[in-house]
């Protein structure tokens, strides 16, 4: 298995501008997550899905930021405007079912300057 | 909010000797899992310890649960330069998995 996939890998934006990060889950899996890891803030749950049904956005900081996950393959974290203090690295993971293994991407390393 | 708080924050050890991380959580869990992430990586699952359990051992690693002081350790034994990260635990209550902020281990040559 691939794993989960995540892209871009890397992304420096300047302030304003949208910002899409991808992920591809683990085939199979019905739980997807979002997590957001600074220094100062550490590793943040931003939104889970199960069964591709947003459950948990309690962790999106503000309105600047959207997910969306529109079929069990695929889901996307929107930000739209970026700011500098977006800046971040955007792990997306999934788990076969909530309670079990959780399994991380490689991360999307977000600048925006 | 965090659940788990990891302590120490961080911590460096001969290669060889033991390593020790606790991991302190507020509110009753389902199970309490520990991740490994290297520099620049996604993190890594462990191992997993249910509630109903107080000792799980994986190799090197030995973890305990303690649910009535709502504590957990993850010991590495005989470590190794390869076993430089951060390591975190993970909390599940159910509705959510919430993570602390993470143990940075350094194995000194």
């Amino acid at each position: 298995d691939a794993g989960v996939i995540q892209s871009p890998r890397h992304e420096v934006t300047e302030m304003g501008q949208e910002v899409t990060l991808r992920c591809k889950p683990i085939s199979g899996h019905n739980s997807l997550f979002w997590y957001r890891q600074t220094m100062m803030r550490g590793l943040e749950l931003l939104i889970y899905f199960n069964n591709n049904v947003p459950i948990d956005d309690s962790g999106m900081p503000e309105d600047r930021f959207s997910a969306k996950m529109p079929n069990a393959s695929f889901s996307t974290l929107k930000i739209q405007p970026s700011e500098p203090r977006d800046s971040a690295v955007y792990f997306c993971a999934s788990s076969s079912t909530l309670g079990n293994t959780i399994y991380f991407g490689e991360g999307s390393w977000l600048t925006v300057v | 909010s965090q659940q788990g708080e990891e302590d120490p924050q961080a911590l460096s050890i001969q290669e060889g000797e033991n390593a020790t991380m606790n991991c302190s959580y507020k509110t009753s869990i389902n199970n309490l899992q520990w991740y490994r992430q290297n520099s620049g990586r996604g993190l890594v699952h462990l191992i997993l310890i249910r509630s109903n359990e107080r000792e799980k051992h994986s190799g090197r690693l030995r973890v305990t649960l303690d649910t009535s002081k709502k504590s957990s350790s993850l010991l590495i034994t005989a470590s190794r330069a390869a076993d430089t990260a951060s390591y975190f635990c993970a909390t599940d209550r159910g509705d959510k998995i919430i993570f602390g902020k993470g143990t940075r281990l350094h194995i000194l040559p």
